[in-house]
């Protein structure tokens, strides 16, 4: 099965910073990640799909890098409304896996 | 308007059955896959299985921890994708949610993930 090894698992950070979560897989996955935000008793949410595709609608400080093995999530102007918990999901190989998360918390 | 919208959730002991719904609207169903997902109070969000659209065949994947006990169907007349669960364990307590998929033989993922229910919760205790 494939692993999904995402870092850091929390972070704390300030509005307007740069951040940026990684997450590895065990093999290679080509482009078949996706990142997630969930924000607390809500469902999750698809900021970037293909592994650097944006979804409709997500503001454009969110970017998405990487394939094989090494994928990043950008965030690059943090907002209040983006301290959430973020996940990659790999979609590549059944069974699918997500990392273990990030929460990103207000500095 | 596009939307998921499950239902089916509760309380269960141990060892008893529970059928999640999750209704679809906004779009053509039949040509979607459809996943389910889960999340454990406090924890970390888990695949839980997968159904393929019609076209592919509307066969099943899933995860390890459910396989044998969980069951993944669709109502094609209704536009619903069931999640069939027998056997419950405490482990299985959390809020379940599903998504629309696209099925991996198109090799294709723009709509996979894009759109998800606001999850059910399923608590498995005595």
């Amino acid at each position: 099965d494939i692993q999904m090894t995402q870092s850091p698992s929390s972070l704390s950070a300030s509005v307007g910073d740069r951040v940026t979560i990684t997450c590895q897989a065990s093999q290679d996955i080509r482009s078949d990640l996706g990142w997630f935000q969930q924000k607390p008793g809500k469902a999750p949410k698809r900021l970037i799909f293909a592994a650097s595709s944006l979804q409709s609608g997500v503001p454009s400080r969110f970017s998405g890098s990487g394939s094989g093995t090494e994928f990043t999530l950008t965030i690059s102007s943090l907002q209040p409304e983006d301290f959430a918990t973020y996940y990659c999901l790999q979609h590549h190989f059944f069974p699918w896996a997500f990392g273990q998360g990030t929460t990103v918390e207000i500095k | 308007e596009v939307q998921l919208v499950e239902s089916g959730g509760g309380l269960v002991q141990p060892g008893r059955s529970l059928r999640l719904a999750c209704r679809t609207s906004g779009f053509i169903f039949g040509t979607y896959a459809m996943s389910w997902f889960r999340q454990a109070p406090g924890k970390g969000l888990e695949w839980v299985g997968f159904v393929r659209s019609t076209v592919y065949g509307g066969t099943t994947e899933y995860a390890a921890s459910v396989k044998g006990r969980f069951s993944i169907s669709r109502d094609e007349s209704e536009s619903i994708a069931y999640l069939e669960m027998s056997g419950l364990k405490t482990d299985d307590t959390g809020v379940y949610y599903c998504s629309r998929g696209q099925d991996p033989a198109t090799g294709i993922w723009s709509d996979a993930f894009d759109i998800w229910g606001q999850g059910t919760m399923v608590t498995v205790s005595s």
